[in-house]
């Protein structure tokens, strides 16, 4: 069963804009949820992560994300996007243990 | 302080052929843990390792093994290769795991082509 989903393959935002990628999970209980970015032929790079506490999470990079718990939801943001942003973005559940990643979403910021 | 450490960064094989690859975790970091990256099947799991013990292990055939060594550092060793084993091999370590939500820190990945 799918534990977290990214619903958009590609999100296209111009420089200066806010970003928005989303991100839902399916897992019970309380959560703990991972934002990972990956630039090309890199590894993954560790962003924020919700445990519990304070439902906006802000993290590296100028990057926050935001849990609903009624919406199963952990969305990650930016209020100004950089071309730099560009990336593959990766939401992450734990369960049974372990890292259970979505499918990924590939920004695209443009100047 | 130094992040995780995987050699090599990139390697070729052929088919039928074994491959070892390494990591060495961030210091202080007891828990190592290894996921593939495909384009088709994106990142999975393979196992985990904590104190030289696999405490756990993904969905992969027996050809995927592992070991972890005294001071943390952890190999993983394909044999038999076969095309579909191409892809980006992750290491992962943290102190202690998923446990409690610490945070898990990737390497740069090795790129494992299968010739």
């Amino acid at each position: 069963a799918q534990s977290v989903a990214q619903p958009e393959d590609q999100v296209n935002v111009a420089e200066g804009n806010p970003l928005t990628v989303k991100c839902t999970y399916s897992v019970s209980g309380n959560p703990y949820l991972f934002w990972y970015v990956q630039y090309p032929n890199r590894g993954l790079q560790f962003l924020l992560k919700y445990i519990t506490g304070d439902n906006l999470v802000k993290g590296s990079y100028g990057f926050e994300a935001e849990f609903n718990k009624s919406q199963t939801s952990f969305h990650l943001k930016k209020p100004s996007a950089l071309v730099s942003d560009s990336a593959l973005y990766f939401c992450a559940v734990i369960r049974t243990d372990k890292l259970i990643f979505g499918t990924g979403t590939r920004l695209q910021v443009f100047p | 302080k130094a992040g995780v450490t995987q050699t090599p960064r990139y390697l070729i094989k052929t088919r039928g052929q074994q491959v070892t690859l390494s990591c060495s975790p961030i210091s202080g970091h007891r828990s190592v843990s290894w996921y593939q990256q495909t384009p088709g099947q994106g990142l999975q799991f393979l196992f985990e390792y904590f104190s030289e013990t696999q405490r756990n292990k993904g969905n992969f055939p027996g050809r995927f093994s592992g070991r972890q060594f005294s001071n943390s550092r952890s190999e993983m060793n394909v044999s038999t290769l076969e095309l579909g084993d191409s892809a980006l091999y992750l290491c992962a370590s943290s102190l202690a795991g998923t446990l409690s939500g610490n945070t898990i820190y990737f390497g740069e990945g090795s790129w494992l082509t299968v010739v």
